[in-house]
Order: C-alpha cells, then sequence, then structure tokens
C-alpha cells in the first residue's frame, strides 16, 4: 500500500533562513507527488508537483522540491523562509488512476522574527 | 467564483440533528472528494465520486450519508453524528483523463462542532 512519512512534525526556523522539510513515500511504481500548504483554519493550496521528468521542480511562494527516486524522496526546500511561510505543509502521493491521494501527516513550520 | 467552494464555513450541532455540508467546484472537474481532518491526525479520505458515481467508501460511519447529483456538486449529510466527529471537513477535486492522475484542489473546510 502507498504511505507518505513527513519525520518532522514540527520545525521552527529563523526568518531568513533556509528551510528544507522531509518526505519519504512507499509506492509500487512512479509516484506523482505534491506539496501542500495550509494555514489555520483554511483548506489545503498546492505548492508544487512532480509527475514526470526534470527531477527538480519548482513552485509557488519561493518553494522547490527535488525528487530523488534512490532515496524515495520528495523533499521541500526555500533558500530564504520569510514569516507569511508558517502553517502547515502536507507531501501526498497520487495514483495513475483511481485519484486517491495518500497524504502524510503534515509539519508545522513556525518561524521567528 | 473560486475554485472549490464548500458551505457553511462553521457549523455547530447536536448529536440529534441532520445537517449538510455542500460542495461546489468551478473547474471543470470529475472527480470530488471528502476528507475528514482531525486535530493531530492525518487527513482522511471519505469518499470519492468519479464522473458522480462513488469509487471508494473508506469504512465511513452510515451517519455520514455522501451525494453527487452531478460533476460540479457534492453534498455531505449528516445525522446522529458524535462528539468525535468535530474535525474540519474538507472537498476536493480533480480531473481524470485518461487514467491520469492530476492534483486536487482544496475548498476552505468547514469546521464542523458536534455538541
Amino acid at each position: 500500500a502507498q504511505s507518505v512519512t513527513q519525520p518532522d512534525i514540527h520545525i521552527t526556523v529563523s526568518e531568513g533562513a533556509s528551510l528544507e522539510l522531509r518526505c519519504n513515500y512507499s509506492y509500487g511504481a512512479t509516484p506523482y507527488l505534491f506539496w501542500y500548504v495550509q494555514s489555520p483554519g483554511q483548506g489545503l493550496q498546492l505548492l508544487l508537483k512532480y509527475f514526470s521528468g526534470d527531477t527538480l521542480v519548482q513552485g509557488i511562494k519561493g518553494f522547490e522540491a527535488e525528487f530523488k527516486r534512490s532515496q524515495s524522496s520528495f523533499n521541500l526546500r526555500k533558500p530564504s523562509v520569510h514569516w507569511s511561510d508558517a502553517a502547515e505543509y502536507f507531501c501526498a502521493v497520487g495514483r495513475n488512476y483511481g485519484q486517491n491521494f495518500v497524504f502524510g501527516p503534515g509539519t508545522r513550520l513556525s518561524v521567528l522574527p | 467564483e473560486t475554485g472549490v467552494t464548500q458551505t457553511p464555513r462553521h457549523l455547530v450541532m447536536g448529536m440529534t440533528n441532520k445537517k449538510s455540508l455542500k460542495c461546489e467546484q468551478h473547474l471543470g472537474h470529475n472527480a470530488m472528494y471528502w476528507y475528514k481532518q482531525s486535530a493531530k491526525k492525518p487527513l482522511e479520505l471519505m469518499f470519492v465520486y468519479n464522473f458522480k458515481e462513488q469509487t471508494e467508501n473508506n469504512s465511513v460511519p452510515s451517519r455520514f450519508s455522501p451525494e453527487c447529483p452531478n460533476s460540479s456538486h457534492l453534498f455531505l449529510h449528516l445525522h446522529t453524528l458524535q462528539p468525535e466527529d468535530s474535525a474540519l471537513y474538507l472537498c476536493a477535486s480533480s480531473q481524470v483523463e485518461l487514467g491520469q492522475n492530476t492534483e486536487a484542489f482544496f475548498g476552505q473546510g468547514t469546521r464542523l462542532t458536534v455538541v
């Protein structure tokens, strides 16, 4: 069965510092991978996605993620964090058919001024 | 109109009440989903509709009853709920084409409190 793990429940970084959020997945074939962000009381907003091709994908708000098949990872990065990036971040994997997305448990990001 | 709209945004209901959550998507998608998000728990997929047909029901209790009258609208009918059903209920939609997956677009959610 497919699954997603996000090892870090909560991360705190200073504004302006770099960020890396970890995501590992288990999937029987080449996965479709996603990162979503959720602000308190809101729905999930897509940051970026990987379907195929270049393993380094760019997203909105200055985020990027790199797909590493050998490590079954899809880590999210940002070179310089802004206070507005404080939120919950979810990694997800999708299937080719069935449209059922499996989400990781989320990583809560706090940003210090 | 935003892509996926959920109403109401907040709902407080007693355990004997009957209420419905509504979701509408303006993206022309053909698949819609209900998710439950509880505190300190991963997102739980509840129901999936593809071309108005229910394709998945993840062992959801019968006190939750989905309805998908067309590919743009999705309802979640609630009756005799329990306090542990209090959560954020999220609706999402995506497009299925030739078996290819696309990203899901989410609504803002309905915060449900059962008293």
